[in-house]
């Protein structure tokens, strides 16, 4: 089991550029998140998913989009980068429904928009 | 609206003492609760949860205690080690949504 996989590591990006954070999990996860990492705000919750073809905001999801086509795959799209997009972002899976709400998370992206 | 709140930046104790992380949070929904612990440049990994119905649970060094009416949880770490030093982040979930919201973490030091 590979778990949570993220690419890229690393990322830079001129502001008014769009990207798209991959995220992959190969544990039969029906529930995927993305969070941002910023100092002093610790994990927000930009945008999660119970499932495929349903997808939900968190605490800050202006800026960013994502779609959940296959259980696998859950892409985080920014837009049109700003530098206040400048973030550490994580993804994370977990099983949902079932009594264990234990969310596992991948090793991150360091975004840094110019 | 920060709903789950860690209000101490920082911790430092020496090796062998008690580590005392102490979380708040603000939604009464909320009904688990868990504790992840997070070194540089790697995801957070899980420690530790508790679901709204208990007030306490052990693993090994670490214990969680919830106090519902306080709306206040805390993770006590003993003996603490030099290894435990990370960021430890709380969070909070309610079942209906399967939301779980992080505070802003606890940077923890152990002291040789």
């Amino acid at each position: 089991n590979a778990g949570v996989t993220q690419t890229p590591k690393f990322q830079v990006l001129k502001t008014g550029q769009s990207m798209t954070l991959q995220c992959a999990q190969d544990m039969n996860h029906e529930y995927m998140s993305w969070y941002r990492q910023d100092p002093g705000m610790g994990l927000r919750l930009i945008h999660y998913s119970v499932g495929a073809g349903i997808t939900d905001q968190g605490e800050v999801p202006n800026g960013y989009n994502v779609s959940r086509s296959t259980t696998e795959d859950f892409p985080l799209r920014l837009l049109s980068a700003a530098p206040s997009q400048t973030s550490v972002y994580f993804c994370a899976s977990s099983t949902y429904g079932q009594g264990s709400y234990e969310q596992y998370f991948g090793p991150g992206t360091r975004l840094t928009v110019t | 609206d920060q709903q789950v709140k860690q209000n101490s930046p920082s911790l430092s104790v020496q090796e062998g003492r008690i580590s005392i992380l102490n979380c708040d949070y603000t939604n009464s929904m909320f009904d688990y609760f868990l504790w992840y612990k997070k070194y540089p440049a790697e995801g957070p990994t899980f420690l530790i949860s508790i679901s709204s119905i208990k007030d306490k649970n052990e693993d090994g060094r670490f214990t969680v205690f919830l106090n519902k009416s306080a709306k206040h949880l805390s993770l006590h770490i003993v003996p603490s080690q030099p290894g435990d030093s990370a960021v430890y982040f709380c969070a909070a979930g309610s079942s209906n949504t399967g939301k779980l919201i992080f505070g802003q973490g606890t940077t923890l030091q152990v002291k040789p």
